[in-house]
């Protein structure tokens, strides 16, 4: 079966920072992914993690601990335009499994 | 913009009926994934197609069942809707080799 779980929540303010855990118990892993959704749009790509460590892109950095089965995207600088749902993936096969997202409020 | 297409946006049917929901992969990919999102949850997979042959199957019933065109284009068809059919419908196109998938903006329908 496949289990992934992230907080429901989370609030913060423009500027900061906010981390976002997600921990997975799933039967198979080639990777973890990251996507952002905002309100009534498709998801898109924010990160991709294979290996172990830490990958860093412009203001959002996702890092990976295979052996813990754990996850965090780490999003720095707030914006308000990042008020979002983030939603924490496991791909095995082909196949992506989600774990039900992480609305994050911005507020000024 | 992913490049991801797909229509209807919006689909208003009354249980029992059929519908179709169609899908343009990005140029170059040639693999489509289904998911359904119902509301504050994640996507949940439904099917995958390679070279036109289902590669993978989600926890759907038989009559959720899809289509794959020779230029990768996708059909999703869900027979005898339910109610809980409600839901944003995404596909995302793929490479085979590369894991990343790439969604459209998804197909809202809703079941009455």
């Amino acid at each position: 079966g496949q289990n992934i779980d992230q907080p429901t929540e989370m609030t913060a303010t423009e500027g900061a920072i906010v981390q976002i855990n997600c921990t997975y118990q799933t039967s198979g892993f080639n990777g973890l992914f990251w996507y952002q959704q905002h309100a009534g749009e498709a998801p898109t790509f924010l990160s991709y993690n294979v290996l172990d460590g830490l990958e860093e892109k412009g203001r959002f950095s996702s890092f990976l601990s295979r052996s813990k089965g754990y996850s965090y995207l780490l999003l720095k600088e707030l914006q308000m335009k990042d008020s979002a749902s983030y939603l924490c993936a496991v791909i095995n096969d082909y196949k992506l499994s989600f774990g039900a997202g992480t609305t994050v409020t911005v507020r000024a | 913009e992913t490049g991801v297409t797909q229509s209807p946006t919006h689909l208003i049917k009354t249980r029992g009926q059929q519908v179709t929901l169609r899908c343009s992969s990005q140029s170059g990919h040639n693999t489509v994934s289904w998911y359904q999102q119902a509301l504050g949850q994640g996507p949940q997979f439904i099917f995958q197609y390679y070279r036109e042959e289902e590669n993978g199957r989600g926890n759907f019933p038989p009559r959720f069942s899809g289509l794959q065109f020779p230029n990768y284009s996708s059909e999703l068809n869900v027979n005898a809707l339910e109610l809980d059919d409600s839901a944003l419908y995404l596909c995302a196109s793929s490479s085979r080799g590369r894991e990343t998938q790439y969604f459209g903006p998804g197909t809202r329908l809703l079941v009455l």
